[in-house]
């Protein structure tokens, strides 16, 4: 049973178009992520949601927004797609953030969208 | 800044042993975690250990913990050809709320 899903799968947008990606966790948990990742590089993370509380990472262009509407879902928005924005992304969930030491805070990842500029 | 490393590439026969090694430099991580991403796919967590562990094991997979070193490896037994795929090596960083600090991820290639 999926427990993080993304959809779509691949998307594919023109330079300039706004883009909306979508993810829901069936998980409940408080905390929901989203990374992009770059071929044969690592996730990088972009920004977070704890609740409803949301942080950006301090080198995350403007250009990326996002938006948690209640506790399942958690929307990626590009306004400006560039060519260097193709990329996958990847959506994440944590029951907590590691402020304890009770493991809470293990991240279990959606299995991506994949976006194409043209 | 914290740089967790991996090698890039791996490459072992079927039914071999295959070791991925990763170095990290937050002495206060909590966490430890190898995540395998196969082609086109999302991470899918394999196994963690807590920083107070030496040793984990799990079926096929040995998560080994070197906390004085700095050194992390997963030990692959029986390796199959569906376990071709790459690994990240993952710390948890405890000055920033257990932010996940990835490596560059090894590519592990077996061969029949």
């Amino acid at each position: 049973d999926a427990m993080v899903i993304q959809n779509p799968r691949y998307q594919v947008t023109q330079f300039g178009k706004p883009v909306t990606l979508s993810c829901s966790q069936t998980l409940n948990h408080n905390v929901m992520y989203w990374y992009q990742q770059k071929s044969s590089q690592a996730p990088k993370l972009l920004f977070h949601y704890y609740d409803k509380d949301f942080n950006n990472e301090a080198d995350t262009p403007d250009n990326f927004q996002s938006r948690r509407p209640n506790t399942s879902f958690c929307f990626l928005d590009i306004r400006s797609p560039g060519l260097g924005d193709a990329a996958m992304y990847l959506c994440a969930t944590s029951r907590d953030l590691g402020l304890s030491l009770a493991g809470t805070d293990t991240q279990y990842f959606g299995p991506g969208t994949r976006l194409t500029v043209l | 800044g914290e740089d967790v490393e991996q090698s890039l590439f791996l490459s072992v026969r079927e039914g071999d042993s295959s070791v991925i090694n990763c170095t990290y430099t937050d002495s206060s991580s909590t966490y430890l975690y190898w995540y395998k991403q196969e082609p086109g796919a999302g991470l899918q967590l394999l196994t963690y250990i807590f920083s107070n562990m030496d040793m984990k094991q799990d079926q096929r997979l040995t998560v080994l913990l070197n906390k004085k070193d700095k050194h992390l490896s997963l030990r692959i037994a029986d390796t199959q050809t569906g376990d071709s795929a790459i690994y990240f090596c993952a710390e948890s960083i405890t000055d920033s709320w257990g932010k996940l600090q990835f490596g560059a991820g090894t590519q592990v290639v077996v061969t029949p």
